[in-house]
């Protein structure tokens, strides 16, 4: 298994563009969320998923868009970039819904300028 | 809301113990624990679930006061591969399915 894939690992983008960040995973898991991580603030919720069809917003979906159409991808899109949208992004996974140990993606590092 | 976690920072030398915190001011189904090594992803080591359930690795070791909200995570004997930053994540009672991290325990241990 290759667990749970992220890309791009680095990306720049100008403000006001936008992007998806892709997120995959083959382990057949239900529940999939994306985080972002600012120095100082922890792990913070943008938006998740407990399954094919379902999506629902976290702490701080403003400026996020999110669709499930697979078990196995979760994109996250960027639809107008902002300089406070600088961050690391995290994808997750887990099997048996919110309360499993959930699997993490190495992350992709995002500067907006 | 998020819950708060105790201490920020703690040093300590290998073989010392160490108690890391969390509390919450709502109430909890369950309390999430992950260890994040700097420039990684953050990895699994615990769950504790509403009712006494717990799973997770047989190292670790963590408590969960449900009357109380709050919930301790034990290193003992620590190793220098125990340096990182601590997360609690909690998860609120009433069948949400969100889990909210406190901003993190950085713990380093030394020689």
């Amino acid at each position: 298994n290759a667990g749970v894939t992220q890309t791009p690992k680095f990306q720049v983008l100008k403000t006001g563009q936008s992007m998806t960040l892709q997120c995959a995973q083959d382990m057949n898991h239900e529940y999939m969320s994306w985080y972002r991580q600012d120095p100082g603030m922890g792990l913070r919720l943008i938006h998740y998923s407990v399954g094919a069809g379902i999506t629902d917003q976290g702490e701080v979906p403003n400026g996020y868009n999110v669709s499930r159409s697979t078990t196995e991808d979760f994109p996250l899109r960027l639809l107008s970039a902002a300089p406070s949208q600088t961050s690391v992004y995290f994808c997750a996974s887990s099997y048996r819904g919110v309360n499993d140990e959930q699997y993490f993606g190495p992350g992709t590092r995002l500067t907006v300028t | 809301q998020q819950p708060v976690q105790s201490p920020q920072a703690v040093i300590l030398r290998e073989g010392e113990d160490a108690v890391i915190n969390c509390s919450s001011s709502k109430a909890l189904y369950s309390v999430h624990w992950y260890r994040q090594k700097h420039g990684e992803a953050p990895v699994f080591l615990m769950i504790l679930l509403k009712g006494g359930e717990q799973k997770g690795h047989e190292k670790i070791s963590a408590s969960f006061n449900e009357k109380k909200q709050q919930s301790s995570l034990y290193l003992t004997a620590s190793q220098l591969s125990y340096s990182g930053t601590y997360f609690c994540g909690t998860v609120m009672s009433g069948g949400y399915q969100k889990v909210t991290f406190g901003i993190g325990t950085k713990l380093q241990v030394i020689p």
